[in-house]
């Protein structure tokens, strides 16, 4: 069974810094490119970051402004996200969701539950 | 940047059938795919490639997508399908993942 378990998140004061990890399992990691994506309260998706398969391509949302960095451990089967700078916009649920292989534009097929955080004094 | 533009809320009676819209400049140019998401939950695949269903999604829900309009279709709605509706594109100019806002479902 593919699972994606997020974990990391929690209550952070603006300016401080927080590592989300994602692990994965029932399916071949190294195989797929995967994103972050999160979800403001109340608020819809917005994508964060994307990693390929091998660390080759990384991309991210235009609004992190160089705050937030994804890597990845094949060997651990393992996503990350480091973030800092973190301010009260950032504030969500943070989940990762694993790509669609072999499609002509990017979507996803499996999600994990999420991560919440909270960047609050 | 692009920008996928969905009404906050869509309203409709059992049986009946829910379109749920999702607006962009030439979208009918991409690739649209679609997320359901109940509260608490994470989101779900719905449709993917505008009008292609995964495996376990009814037949039910269909899509379309032309001109500045993705549509996603929900037929003979039952209460089991109230939930939030995303649509999600590529866009290749950017290399970015967008997503639109979100749209709410209510089975009256």
């Amino acid at each position: 069974e593919v699972q994606l378990v997020e974990s990391g998140g929690g209550l952070v004061k603006p300016g401080g810094s927080l590592r989300l990890s994602c692990a994965a399992s029932g399916f071949t990691f190294s195989r797929y490119s995967i994103y972050w994506v999160r979800q403001a309260p109340g608020k819809g998706l917005e994508w964060v970051s994307s990693i390929s398969s091998s660390s080759s391509f990384i991309y991210y949302a235009d609004s992190l402004k160089g705050r937030f960095t994804i890597s990845r451990d094949n060997a651990k089967n393992s996503l990350f996200l480091q973030m800092n700078s973190l301010r009260a916009e950032d504030t969500a649920v943070y989940y990762c969701a694993r790509e669609v292989p072999g499609t002509a534009t990017p979507f996803f097929d499996y999600w994990g539950q999420g991560t919440l955080v909270t960047v609050s004094s | 940047s692009y920008v996928l533009t969905q009404s906050p809320s869509v309203s409709v009676a059992p049986g009946k059938t829910a379109r749920i819209t999702c607006g962009g400049n030439n979208i009918g140019s991409k690739s649209v795919h679609w997320y359901q998401q109940k509260p608490g939950q994470a989101p779900v695949l719905v449709m993917y490639y505008d009008s292609d269903r995964p495996s376990g999604i009814p037949e039910r829900f269909s899509g379309s997508n032309s001109g500045n309009t993705a549509t996603l279709t929900i037929s003979r709605v039952e209460a089991g399908d109230e939930a939030d509706y995303h649509c999600q594109v590529w866009d290749s100019s950017s290399d970015h993942v967008v997503f639109g806002g979100g749209t709410k479902l209510t089975v009256l």
